[in-house]
């Protein structure tokens, strides 16, 4: 599976939009990129994925560069519950040891 | 959450006994995962299962112990619990469906070796 990078920290002010990019360089053609996040204490919750189009849910916004080295997260209305590790990784069909890395910590603040 | 459940929730047990944590799936899934998380290390994993009595070795299986006998549960077991064990565990299941292989996580356990 594909190396991804991401900051280690990032803050946002409650109601901006939360940007979190990711540096996918070395992505195949068959991986999708997906974004799970953290919260304290709990276990990763999944919050979007694609593969090459732009992605909207109820959660958040997936960009992906049309060259699909890099993709970014986004929070619309970023809010203090939005405060948690975001984990940015690449899988295929035959992805069957994930690795989550550091992932980007951001923290909301009023 | 979408099936997946582990038990305990906490545990407090001391150094040298045997203790096995429990996660158990309803979705039929076929692969499923032991992680650990401590501080400054983010997301480890010890050992994975990809069927029944089928599984494998992950990054940090020194001292643990797996099994799964049955599709909906994936055990496991340290043999003799040692302080640098005391983490927060959790158990994940990988989906497998025509557009999205991602996985789902358990609420995790709370270990505490004393």
């Amino acid at each position: 599976d594909a190396k991804t990078t991401q900051p280690p920290s990032m803050d946002c002010a409650e109601g901006r939009a939360a940007n979190l990019p990711c540096n996918h360089s070395t992505i195949s053609g068959n991986e999708y990129v997906y974004w799970y996040r953290q919260i304290h204490s709990q276990g990763p919750q999944y919050i979007i994925h694609g593969l090459k189009n732009n992605e909207t849910n109820e959660m958040a916004s997936l960009i992906i560069t049309e060259d699909r080295k890099s993709s970014t997260l986004i929070l619309p209305h970023a809010t203090l519950r939005d405060t948690a590790v975001y984990y940015c990784i690449v899988l295929t069909g035959g992805s069957y040891i994930p690795t989550f890395g550091r992932g980007t910590s951001l923290i909301v603040h009023p | 959450d979408a099936g997946i459940t582990q038990s305990p929730r906490h545990k407090v047990t001391e150094t040298g006994t045997p203790v096995t944590l429990r996660c158990h799936q309803t979705e039929n899934h076929r692969y499923m995962y032991w992680y650990r998380q401590d501080p400054g290390h983010g997301l480890r994993l010890i050992h994975y299962s990809y069927g029944v009595k089928d599984t494998d070795k992950g990054e940090v299986s020194d001292g643990y112990s797996v099994s799964r006998s049955k599709t909906e549960d994936f055990l496991l077991t340290l043999e003799s619990a040692t302080s640098s064990q005391t983490s927060v565990y959790f158990c994940a299941i990988r989906r497998d469906t025509a557009t999205n292989y991602g996985y789902t996580f358990g609420s995790g356990t709370r270990l505490t070796v004393v």
